[in-house]
């Protein structure tokens, strides 16, 4: 079965750019979440999205922005690129909106910020 | 949500149990344990989680103290392919942001021929 699928693997912008990064859940998965893990850091928490709708949102400046369509396919947008935004951005995906569901992850889109 | 320490770094022989511990004194008692493992350049990969009792599949075992202060993560027969970053996660049952998992640093695992 194939997993978290992530699309681009790779992306460089330039600082003011905007970008917008593609998620696929695993299938039947219909809760979605973002995260961001900077170099040498844990992963942190931006959005998470079930059933197309916004259920949770982490300390990030209102450039981020996301949604989930019918096919719980999610996209992630970034507006005004700065360098700090320079990072791999992960998508993870869980079957149920429950804490004992784990989230499985995908290898993540790297983005470079120049 | 629950803190978690976790030392930075931890050695192991190949073929050798690993044993991985983890702090989380300040747990709740509906908040679940889990691990994850990210090896470079990939995304974290899903280990094992539990509650309150001892878990294993196939990847792993975790045991948790009966307090549930603390719990050890044991891969019984490591190998080369596991090292990676290991994180311990106390995941919060309160609120409506189930797809929330608070990562701290970690603990490197390094697997040795």
């Amino acid at each position: 079965d194939a997993g978290v699928t992530q699309s681009p693997t790779h992306l460089i912008k330039t600082r003011g750019q905007h970008v917008t990064l593609r998620c696929s859940p695993i299938s039947g998965h219909k809760s979605v979440s973002w995260y961001q893990q900077v170099l040498g850091q844990g992963p942190q928490f931006i959005f998470q999205y079930y059933e197309k709708e916004e259920r949770g949102r982490g300390n990030f400046p209102d450039r981020f922005s996301a949604r989930q369509f019918p096919n719980y396919s999610s996209e992630l947008n970034v507006n005004a690129l700065l360098l700090g935004d320079s990072a791999l951005y992960l998508c993870a995906s869980s079957d149920e909106p429950l804490y004992n569901s784990p989230l499985h992850f995908g290898n993540g889109t790297r983005l470079t910020v120049t | 949500d629950a803190k978690t320490t976790q030392p930075p770094s931890m050695d192991c022989a190949e073929g050798r149990a690993a044993n991985l511990p983890c702090n989380h004194s300040t747990i709740s008692g509906n908040e679940y344990v889990y691990w994850y493992r990210q090896i470079h350049s990939q995304g974290p990969q899903y280990i094992i989680h539990g509650l309150k009792n001892n878990e294993t599949n196939e990847m792993a075992s975790l045991i948790i103290t009966e307090d549930r202060k603390s719990s050890t993560l044991i891969l019984p027969h490591a190998t080369l392919r596991d090292t990676a970053v290991y994180y311990c996660i106390v995941r919060n049952a309160g609120g409506t942001s189930y797809g929330k998992l608070t990562f701290g640093q970690g603990t490197i695992l390094t697997v040795h021929p």
